[in-house]
């Protein structure tokens, strides 16, 4: 088992480029959520996803968009990149619904700077 | 205003001892919290999850408090190795949305 996939591990780019952050899990979990980590504020959730077909917003939203096409797949779209969007980006899943308890399988992470 | 409190400085200290960690919140009320490692570079790692009515859970070395009159969960690792240097990160439910509010994250640092 992979566990949890995430691509780019990298990416640079300018202000007002778009990009989308891929995520991919193996472990047939319902729920995943996307996380932006800067440094002395913790993780912070930007989207969650409880099943297939559904998305709701968490504590930062703004500037994102998410797509979870299927079970497996949950992606993070920047329609405009800005220079505060220049952080550490997480997926994250588990087995269960959001707020249940249940342990949280991380990514390794995207290192996004935005110029 | 709702926070969660891990100490920002790193907590050094010998190969051996006891490495206790805090974790404090304010204006929450968590049906459960949980504890994650992460190394540099990497995503985290669960360790430890404790609930609302369990004062106290233990898994190897590790041991987690929870003390929901207090507002505060304890993280000790007992006979502490250098390979337990990390960031450590607490965790808990923000009740009615269904979110985790992750801490800022304490380092551990352990002398050889």
């Amino acid at each position: 088992n992979a566990g949890v996939t995430q691509t780019p591990k990298f990416q640079v780019l300018k202000t007002g480029q778009s990009m989308t952050l891929q995520c991919a899990q193996d472990m047939n979990h319902n729920s995943m959520y996307w996380y932006r980590q800067d440094p002395g504020m913790g993780l912070r959730l930007i989207y969650y996803s409880a099943s297939e077909g559904t998305t709701d917003k968490g504590e930062v939203p703004n500037g994102y968009n998410v797509s979870r096409l299927n079970k497996r797949e949950f992606s993070l779209r920047l329609e405009s990149a800005a220079p505060s969007q220049t952080s550490v980006y997480f997926c994250a899943s588990s087995e269960g619904l959001p707020g249940t308890g249940g342990e949280q399988f991380f990514g390794p992470g995207t290192r996004l700077t935005v110029l | 205003s709702q926070k969660i409190e891990q100490n920002s400085e790193a907590l050094n200290i010998q190969e051996g001892k006891t490495a206790t960690l805090t974790c404090n919140y304010t204006n929450y009320s968590p049906a459960y919290l949980q504890w994650y490692r992460q190394d540099p570079g990497r995503g985290p790692v669960f360790l430890l999850l404790i609930r609302e009515n369990e004062k106290e859970k233990r898994k190897e070395r590790l041991k987690v408090t929870f003390d929901t009159t207090l507002k505060q969960s304890l993280f000790h690792i007992t006979a502490s190795q250098p390979a337990d240097s990390a960031t450590y990160l607490c965790a808990l439910d923000e009740g009615s949305s269904y979110k985790l509010i992750f801490g800022s994250g304490t380092r551990l640092l352990v002398r050889p």
